[in-house]
């Protein structure tokens, strides 16, 4: 009963793939969120959804493009992989209201060679 | 405009002894504060959040932290580490009612040694 689920675990892929990161939430939430966590742990948000909705779009190259078919579902789509995106990449979900926390997967370790 | 500064990125403490996390803040509006702590190879989990009630704040696992607006600082606390603390710890500030605009510290990984 994994409230927020991301899969894969680990992607390891050659440069210039295109790849996807699926997110699930099972908390009834209808914001949904994309972080990027580089090697020195800091966090950097990449998209938000509310409701399907796009509410944030960081400054992120647009090979990166988010896909929401409902607001449990929050998929990240990858074209034309760089070194540069290797990363732990983690989705979140919360309420809309900026007092309630957020709840984070696993995350998913991508490594780009 | 906000940020946050963890003024530690990295602490050590002994099994038993307390423990200190320390975290600055600016905020232009009234903030909610978090913090977070992140086991390896898993995602991040909610310690406790300030917004606007207590101000004195207790989480899971015995930490607390206490908001004190004269100091801009969301330290946190624990009177007696345990190893299952080690961990990398996040503070967060965001404006309250605005989930758009969190913003994370850069974080402080604890070691806890026995």
């Amino acid at each position: 009963d994994t409230a927020v689920s991301q899969t894969p675990k680990y992607l390891v892929t050659q440069m210039g793939n295109d790849k996807s990161i699926k997110c699930e939430q099972n908390l009834g939430h209808d914001t949904m969120y994309w972080y990027k966590q580089d090697s020195k742990k800091f966090l950097k948000i990449m998209f938000s959804y509310n409701n399907k909705e796009l509410i944030i779009n960081e400054t992120v190259p647009n090979r990166f493009s988010p896909k929401s078919p409902d607001k449990a579902h929050l998929n990240l789509h990858i074209n034309s992989l760089e070194l540069g995106d290797s990363a732990v990449y983690f989705c979140a979900s919360s309420q809309a209201n900026g007092d309630s926390p957020l709840h984070f997967g696993n995350g998913t370790r991508l490594t780009v060679t | 405009a906000q940020s946050v500064t963890q003024l530690d990125s990295h602490v050590s403490v002994s099994e038993g002894t307390p423990v200190l996390l320390r975290c600055n803040y600016s905020s232009s509006y009234s903030p909610s504060l978090f913090w977070y702590v992140q086991h390896p190879n898993k995602g991040l989990q909610l310690l406790l959040k300030y917004t606007s009630a207590a101000t004195l704040v207790k989480g899971i696992n015995g930490f607390e932290a206490e908001f004190k607006k004269s100091e801009t600082s969301f330290h946190l606390t624990k009177p007696s580490a345990h190893m299952s603390d080690a961990a990398e710890y996040f503070c967060v500030v965001t404006i309250s009612g605005s989930a758009r605009q969190l913003t994370f510290g850069s974080g402080t990984q604890l070691t806890v040694l026995p």
